[in-house]
Protein backbone atom coordinates (compact mmCIF):
# COMPACT_ATOMS: atom_id res chain seq x y z
CA UNK A 1 0.00 0.00 0.00
CA UNK A 2 1.58 3.50 -1.26
CA UNK A 3 0.76 5.91 1.53
CA UNK A 4 1.87 9.67 2.21
CA UNK A 5 1.59 10.88 5.88
CA UNK A 6 1.46 14.62 6.22
CA UNK A 7 1.92 16.26 9.51
CA UNK A 8 0.84 18.31 11.70
CA UNK A 9 -2.91 17.57 10.75
CA UNK A 10 -3.45 20.84 11.93
CA UNK A 11 -1.87 24.13 12.94
CA UNK A 12 -2.86 27.11 14.44
CA UNK A 13 -0.49 30.09 14.24
CA UNK A 14 -0.71 33.87 14.79
CA UNK A 15 -0.28 36.55 11.97
CA UNK A 16 3.95 37.07 11.12
CA UNK A 17 4.90 33.41 12.60
CA UNK A 18 6.50 31.16 10.41
CA UNK A 19 5.65 27.61 9.76
CA UNK A 20 6.75 24.18 8.26
CA UNK A 21 5.05 21.33 7.53
CA UNK A 22 6.20 17.66 6.43
CA UNK A 23 5.07 15.31 3.81
CA UNK A 24 6.76 11.60 3.76
CA UNK A 25 6.61 9.69 0.42
CA UNK A 26 7.57 5.96 -0.25
CA UNK A 27 10.93 6.81 -1.93
CA UNK A 28 10.93 3.96 -4.34
CA UNK A 29 8.87 4.21 -8.08
CA UNK A 30 9.27 8.14 -7.27
CA UNK A 31 8.92 10.64 -9.64
CA UNK A 32 7.14 13.80 -8.65
CA UNK A 33 5.94 15.38 -5.40
CA UNK A 34 3.55 17.93 -5.67
CA UNK A 35 1.67 20.53 -3.57
CA UNK A 36 -1.33 21.91 -3.32
CA UNK A 37 -3.12 24.51 -1.70
CA UNK A 38 -6.77 24.35 -1.12
CA UNK A 39 -8.83 27.44 0.48
CA UNK A 40 -12.37 26.43 1.47
CA UNK A 41 -14.80 26.21 -1.35
CA UNK A 42 -12.12 27.01 -3.96
CA UNK A 43 -9.93 24.64 -6.28
CA UNK A 44 -7.01 23.00 -4.93
CA UNK A 45 -3.53 25.33 -6.46
CA UNK A 46 -0.68 23.78 -7.68
CA UNK A 47 2.39 25.01 -5.64
CA UNK A 48 5.01 23.84 -6.62
CA UNK A 49 6.24 20.32 -8.42
CA UNK A 50 9.58 18.60 -7.75
CA UNK A 51 11.34 16.07 -9.23
CA UNK A 52 14.76 15.96 -8.39
CA UNK A 53 16.78 15.16 -5.15
CA UNK A 54 17.63 18.28 -2.95
CA UNK A 55 15.25 20.49 -5.27
CA UNK A 56 14.25 23.75 -3.77
CA UNK A 57 11.26 25.59 -5.04
CA UNK A 58 10.39 29.12 -3.76
CA UNK A 59 7.11 31.38 -4.63
CA UNK A 60 6.99 34.37 -2.48
CA UNK A 61 6.52 33.66 1.03
CA UNK A 62 6.44 29.65 0.55
CA UNK A 63 9.36 27.33 -0.41
CA UNK A 64 9.80 23.58 -0.08
CA UNK A 65 12.17 20.85 -0.31
CA UNK A 66 12.79 17.67 -1.37
CA UNK A 67 14.73 14.15 -0.52
CA UNK A 68 13.95 11.69 -2.42
CA UNK A 69 16.29 9.39 -0.76
CA UNK A 70 14.76 9.40 2.35
CA UNK A 71 11.41 9.93 1.31
CA UNK A 72 10.34 13.52 2.77
CA UNK A 73 9.36 16.96 1.60
CA UNK A 74 8.97 20.09 3.48
CA UNK A 75 6.71 22.94 2.65
CA UNK A 76 7.76 26.24 4.24
CA UNK A 77 5.62 29.26 4.97
CA UNK A 78 7.54 32.62 5.88
CA UNK A 79 5.73 34.90 8.24
CA UNK A 80 2.10 33.77 7.81
CA UNK A 81 -0.20 35.91 6.65
CA UNK A 82 -4.17 35.25 7.72
CA UNK A 83 -4.53 34.99 3.52
CA UNK A 84 -2.37 32.03 3.91
CA UNK A 85 -5.15 30.15 5.73
CA UNK A 86 -5.89 26.67 4.07
CA UNK A 87 -5.09 23.17 3.63
CA UNK A 88 -1.76 22.22 2.13
CA UNK A 89 -1.97 19.01 0.49
CA UNK A 90 0.85 16.75 -0.60
CA UNK A 91 0.97 14.34 -3.48
CA UNK A 92 3.38 12.26 -5.38
CA UNK A 93 3.33 10.06 -8.41
CA UNK A 94 4.97 7.11 -9.41
CA UNK A 95 7.41 6.17 -11.72
CA UNK A 96 5.21 3.71 -13.43
CA UNK A 97 4.23 4.47 -17.01
CA UNK A 98 2.30 7.46 -18.42
CA UNK A 99 0.12 8.24 -16.29
CA UNK A 100 -1.10 11.79 -14.03
CA UNK A 101 -2.28 9.55 -11.50
CA UNK A 102 -1.75 11.83 -7.87
CA UNK A 103 -1.70 9.63 -4.61
CA UNK A 104 -2.73 11.80 -2.12
CA UNK A 105 -1.98 12.32 2.03
CA UNK A 106 -4.51 13.91 4.02
CA UNK A 107 -3.31 17.46 4.25
CA UNK A 108 -2.09 20.02 7.05
CA UNK A 109 -4.79 22.47 8.00
CA UNK A 110 -3.33 25.99 8.82
CA UNK A 111 -5.16 28.56 10.58
CA UNK A 112 -3.61 32.15 11.05
CA UNK A 113 -4.55 34.29 13.58
CA UNK A 114 -4.35 38.26 12.63
CA UNK B 1 -7.62 30.61 -20.30
CA UNK B 2 -10.70 28.96 -18.86
CA UNK B 3 -10.15 26.73 -15.51
CA UNK B 4 -11.18 23.40 -15.13
CA UNK B 5 -15.59 23.47 -14.73
CA UNK B 6 -17.52 20.83 -13.29
CA UNK B 7 -21.25 20.59 -13.63
CA UNK B 8 -23.26 20.39 -11.06
CA UNK B 9 -21.51 21.95 -8.17
CA UNK B 10 -24.29 19.88 -5.98
CA UNK B 11 -26.38 17.21 -6.04
CA UNK B 12 -28.89 15.10 -3.65
CA UNK B 13 -29.74 11.86 -5.04
CA UNK B 14 -31.60 8.66 -3.25
CA UNK B 15 -30.30 5.62 -2.72
CA UNK B 16 -30.33 3.02 -5.52
CA UNK B 17 -30.40 6.01 -8.27
CA UNK B 18 -27.57 6.60 -10.69
CA UNK B 19 -25.54 9.78 -11.00
CA UNK B 20 -23.35 11.59 -14.01
CA UNK B 21 -20.83 14.07 -13.38
CA UNK B 22 -19.44 15.76 -15.88
CA UNK B 23 -15.69 17.97 -16.32
CA UNK B 24 -14.50 20.15 -19.05
CA UNK B 25 -11.02 20.37 -18.36
CA UNK B 26 -8.61 23.32 -19.56
CA UNK B 27 -8.82 24.06 -23.43
CA UNK B 28 -5.89 21.66 -24.71
CA UNK B 29 -5.35 19.44 -22.03
CA UNK B 30 -5.83 15.39 -23.17
CA UNK B 31 -5.86 14.21 -19.62
CA UNK B 32 -8.77 14.14 -16.95
CA UNK B 33 -8.49 12.23 -13.79
CA UNK B 34 -11.14 11.98 -11.00
CA UNK B 35 -10.76 12.12 -7.21
CA UNK B 36 -13.08 11.23 -4.44
CA UNK B 37 -13.06 12.96 -1.11
CA UNK B 38 -14.71 11.63 1.99
CA UNK B 39 -14.54 13.05 5.13
CA UNK B 40 -11.53 12.12 7.04
CA UNK B 41 -10.14 11.26 3.81
CA UNK B 42 -7.66 12.51 1.89
CA UNK B 43 -8.37 12.97 -2.17
CA UNK B 44 -8.64 9.05 -3.36
CA UNK B 45 -7.85 8.41 -7.00
CA UNK B 46 -10.92 6.86 -9.35
CA UNK B 47 -9.52 7.06 -12.96
CA UNK B 48 -7.66 8.93 -15.69
CA UNK B 49 -8.83 9.04 -18.87
CA UNK B 50 -6.17 10.60 -21.73
CA UNK B 51 -7.41 10.85 -25.64
CA UNK B 52 -10.82 9.20 -24.77
CA UNK B 53 -8.91 5.59 -23.53
CA UNK B 54 -8.68 4.85 -19.72
CA UNK B 55 -5.09 5.09 -18.28
CA UNK B 56 -5.27 4.20 -14.69
CA UNK B 57 -8.25 3.34 -12.51
CA UNK B 58 -8.12 3.29 -8.99
CA UNK B 59 -9.32 1.02 -6.52
CA UNK B 60 -12.94 1.68 -6.24
CA UNK B 61 -16.11 -1.25 -7.26
CA UNK B 62 -17.95 -1.49 -10.97
CA UNK B 63 -20.25 0.96 -10.01
CA UNK B 64 -17.70 3.83 -10.51
CA UNK B 65 -17.26 4.16 -14.47
CA UNK B 66 -16.31 7.27 -16.58
CA UNK B 67 -15.64 7.98 -19.88
CA UNK B 68 -13.74 10.74 -21.99
CA UNK B 69 -15.00 12.31 -25.71
CA UNK B 70 -13.29 13.54 -28.40
CA UNK B 71 -13.43 17.01 -27.08
CA UNK B 72 -11.50 15.78 -24.11
CA UNK B 73 -14.87 16.64 -22.25
CA UNK B 74 -15.36 13.84 -19.29
CA UNK B 75 -18.27 12.58 -17.39
CA UNK B 76 -18.25 9.91 -14.42
CA UNK B 77 -21.07 7.99 -13.92
CA UNK B 78 -21.81 6.22 -10.54
CA UNK B 79 -24.80 3.39 -10.81
CA UNK B 80 -26.79 1.99 -7.48
CA UNK B 81 -26.03 4.67 -5.35
CA UNK B 82 -25.03 4.08 -1.69
CA UNK B 83 -24.64 6.22 1.37
CA UNK B 84 -21.42 6.29 1.92
CA UNK B 85 -20.78 7.52 -2.39
CA UNK B 86 -21.80 11.14 -0.40
CA UNK B 87 -18.41 12.66 -1.10
CA UNK B 88 -17.14 15.64 -2.85
CA UNK B 89 -15.62 14.54 -6.10
CA UNK B 90 -13.09 16.54 -8.11
CA UNK B 91 -12.00 16.46 -11.24
CA UNK B 92 -8.23 17.73 -12.78
CA UNK B 93 -7.09 18.33 -16.39
CA UNK B 94 -2.94 17.70 -17.31
CA UNK B 95 -1.84 18.62 -20.86
CA UNK B 96 1.14 16.42 -20.46
CA UNK B 97 1.62 12.99 -21.27
CA UNK B 98 3.61 11.36 -17.99
CA UNK B 99 4.19 12.05 -14.66
CA UNK B 100 5.10 15.28 -13.21
CA UNK B 101 2.85 17.37 -15.00
CA UNK B 102 0.69 19.71 -12.90
CA UNK B 103 -2.56 19.21 -12.65
CA UNK B 104 -5.54 22.17 -12.48
CA UNK B 105 -8.45 21.04 -10.30
CA UNK B 106 -12.01 21.92 -10.79
CA UNK B 107 -14.09 23.32 -8.11
CA UNK B 108 -15.94 19.89 -7.44
CA UNK B 109 -19.53 18.19 -7.45
CA UNK B 110 -21.11 17.86 -3.83
CA UNK B 111 -22.89 14.64 -4.02
CA UNK B 112 -24.99 13.59 -0.84
CA UNK B 113 -27.05 10.14 -1.03
CA UNK B 114 -30.17 10.04 1.31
Amino acid sequence: ILNVEQSPQSLHVQEGDSTNFTCSFPSSNFYALHWYRWETAKSPEALFVMTLNGDEKKKGRISATLNTKEGYSYLYIKGSQPEDSATYLCAFTLLSGATNKLIFGTGTLLAVQP
Amino acid sequence: KAGVTQTPRYLIKTRGQQVTLSCSPISGHRSVSWYQQTPGQGLQFLFEYFSETQRNKGNFPGRFSGRQFSNSRSEMNVSTLELGDSALYLCASSSGQGAGTEAFFGQGTRLTVV
